[in-house]
């Protein structure tokens, strides 16, 4: 049981656009950064938003993060079949004092 | 290029302390804002953090998991070590090391992690 919430699976049409929501609390998503990684199959998770919304270098423009209270984010535009993977979100919870992770969210572009 | 690869036993008796090495490059844990932290994740499941340790040897744990975990680095080596004692087959896991940056709060960089069994 993740103390972050993630939908188990998501998927939407090529070049459609797909979101992914990640509810928390007060002490994890409503007080601290949020940040979202995607992990390809057989590959380490790879950071794509953090601070919220911000994009690493190299990440296109076509993933984006937004937060509202205890709940956050990530949206995908002009699905690609490349963009299936598994999504998790995660960010520091100030009760627990530890990182927390999403259950983690699998995108199919059908 | 910033990069960080896990090293260690890929097969642990029940019962037994686990070491894993993180080996680093392109940044340096003398750096302020700089930790690197341990993420594992059972085959199937999801991420699971354990450990962070900083440049001014700040060191945080999960907290289900304190009293089995010590995790120190060596900035000559560039390297940080992840020991996990009493291992059991729940236990087995990808490990994976990443670059915790303070001021991001984010692991901004990851190894391609090790699969870690536990079994007798």
């Amino acid at each position: 049981q993740s103390v972050l919430t993630q939908p188990p699976s998501v998927s939407a049409a090529p070049g459609q656009k797909a979101t992914i929501s990640c509810s928390g609390s007060r002490s994890n998503v409503g007080n601290n950064y949020v940040s979202w990684y995607q992990q390809l199959p057989g590959t380490a998770p790879k950071l794509l938003i953090y601070d919220n919304f911000k994009r690493p270098s190299g990440i296109p423009d076509r993933f984006s993060g937004s937060k509202s209270g205890t709940s956050a984010t990530l949206g995908i535009t002009g699905l690609q079949t490349g963009d299936e993977a598994d999504y998790y979100c995660g960010t520091w919870d100030d009760t627990l004092s530890a990182e927390v992770f999403g259950g983690g969210t699998k995108l199919t572009v059908l | 290029q910033i990069t960080l690869r896990e090293s260690g036993p890929t097969l642990v008796k029940p019962t037994q302390t686990l070491t894993l090495t993180c080996t680093f490059s392109g940044f340096s844990l003398n750096s302020g804002g700089v930790g690197v932290g341990w993420i594992r994740q059972p085959p199937g499941k999801a991420l699971e953090w354990l450990a962070v340790i900083y440049w001014d040897e700040n060191i945080r744990y999960s907290p289900p998991l304190k009293n089995s975990l010590t995790i120190a680095k060596d900035t000559s080596k560039n390297e940080v070590v992840l020991t996990m004692s009493n291992v059991d087959s729940v236990d087995t896991a990808t490990y994976y090391c990443a670059r915790r940056m303070v001021g991001e709060a984010t692991f901004d960089y990851w190894g391609q992690g090790m699969l870690v069994t536990v079994s007798s």
